[in-house]
């Protein structure tokens, strides 16, 4: 069974800070990659998703996220992160051919004005 | 507004005591997908329905079974409750097409507590 490891729990950074959030995955074969947002009190909501094509993608809100595929990586990245950004966030994979996602067990992101 | 709606938002229940857990999908989806995220935990796939089957299924027990209507609507339920089911409970919802472009719509959930 595949599984997806977020490296950080828990993430304090001040507003204006630079944003990295790490995602790896264990499957060997071809994937899709997602990462989700979770804000206070709301649903999930998709941020970006990889399918194919340039490893560089990029979703709303200034977020974007790149893949690597040497590494079974695929961390989010903002330059610059606003106090509106604080929320949970999950990386989630695919495999394809498949529908269903497994999700990592998430990072709790708090931006300080 | 996500879409997909969930009933009930919360519910207080039992060890022991059965629930049923309600989703309707987005318009125009055709597939249920149903999660539990426990309390720090990312969500962990239950069930998926298509065509009113169960099209394929995590690791859970039986006593958490399904249903898909004919109107793509579905229901989630758990039997014989136990403290460890309290969760938020999610549906997704998404088009039958088991392609790389098929993406998830999540509702806001089920909140169960088993006291």
């Amino acid at each position: 069974a595949q599984s997806v490891s977020q490296h950080n729990h828990h993430v304090i950074l001040s507003e204006a800070a630079s944003l990295e959030l790490g995602c790896n995955y264990s499957y060997g074969g071809t994937v899709n990659l997602f990462w989700y947002v979770q804000y206070p009190g709301q649903h999930l909501q998709l941020l970006l998703k990889y399918f194919s094509g340039d490893p560089l993608v990029k979703g709303i809100k200034g977020f974007e996220a790149e893949f690597i595929k040497s590494k079974f990586s695929f961390n989010l990245r903002k330059p610059s992160v606003q106090w509106s950004d604080t929320a949970e966030y999950f990386c989630a994979v695919k495999e394809s051919g498949y529908s269903t996602l497994t999700f990592g067990k998430g990072t709790m992101l708090l931006v300080s004005p | 507004d996500a879409g997909v709606t969930q009933s009930p938002t919360h519910l207080i229940k039992t060890r022991g005591q059965q629930v049923t857990l309600r989703c309707s999908p987005k318009s125009g989806h055709d597939t249920v997908s149903w999660y539990q995220q426990a309390l720090g935990q990312g969500p962990q796939f239950i069930f998926q329905y298509y065509e009113e089957e169960e099209r394929q299924r995590g690791n859970f027990p039986d006593r958490f079974s399904g249903h898909q209507f004919p109107n793509y609507s579905s229901e989630l339920n758990v039997n014989a409750l136990l403290l460890g089911d309290s969760a938020l409970y999610l549906c997704a919802s998404s088009t039958g097409r088991i392609s790389g472009a098929n993406v998830l719509t999540f509702g806001a959930g089920s909140r169960l507590t088993v006291l």
